[in-house]
């Protein structure tokens, strides 16, 4: 059975860049779609990326700016980063198998942004 | 943007109780691209229904979904205990692709 696992520093201070990874084990990263979803406290999910194990990628408008998805298909990975962070970044962000909907997700990662 | 509006916020029944959680979205979506999943304390969310109506791998046929349009609907024929959870209703048919804030089930 497929499983997803989001690992990367659980702190990270304004201004600097969150980098995530999720390990795709169980299963091959190809081909298909992969996800990144973050859920602030209190707040409700948001979509904000996905990238085809091909490369090409879909982003929220709303983070396109400072977001960046990556696949390494050698590793059986794929990757987020978010620049510029600020407390409104602080989340629990999830990786998921799938594009637009229909996810299969990972246990998520809490990422909290201060100095 | 499409925004989703679930209601009641919470939900307490007794186990066997009919469970109603509505979905409303802010402009039509295509029952396509309507999807509920639940997520329990500690754990990540699990597609319950997919395409409106669809159950996924392993659901329980006391989970149904119905809808078109705008309104849409999650319904648990007989609670279970272990159907304490939030709830959450997404739509993929126009993007960004947007979630609803959640139904909290509780069981009494």
């Amino acid at each position: 059975q497929v499983r997803l696992q989001e690992s990367g520093p659980g702190l990270v201070k304004p201004s600097e860049t969150l980098s995530l990874t999720c390990t795709v084990s169980g299963d091959s990263i190809s081909p298909s779609y992969w996800s990144w979803i973050r859920q602030p406290p209190g707040k409700r999910l948001e979509w904000i990326a996905y990238v085809h194990s091909s490369g090409s990628t879909s982003y929220n408008p709303s983070l396109k700016s400072r977001a960046t998805i990556s696949v390494d298909t050698s590793k059986n990975q794929f990757s987020l980063k978010l620049n510029s962070v600020t407390a409104a970044d602080t989340a629990v962000y999830y990786c998921a198998r799938g594009s637009t909907g229909r996810y299969y997700w990972g246990q998520g990662s809490l990422v909290i942004v201060s100095s | 943007e499409i925004v989703l509006t679930q209601s009641p916020g919470t939900l307490s029944l007794s186990p066997g109780e009919r469970a109603t959680l509505s979905c409303r979205a802010s402009q039509s979506v295509s029952t396509s691209f309507f999807d509920w999943y639940q997520q329990k304390p500690g754990q990540a969310p699990r597609l319950l229904i997919y395409g409106t109506s669809t159950r996924a791998a392993g659901i329980p046929d006391r989970f149904s979904g119905s809808g078109s349009g705008t309104d849409f609907t999650l319904t648990i024929s007989r609670l279970e205990p272990e159907d304490s959870a939030v709830y959450y209703c997404q739509q993929y048919g126009s993007s960004p692709y947007t979630f609803g804030p959640g139904t909290k089930v509780e069981i009494k």
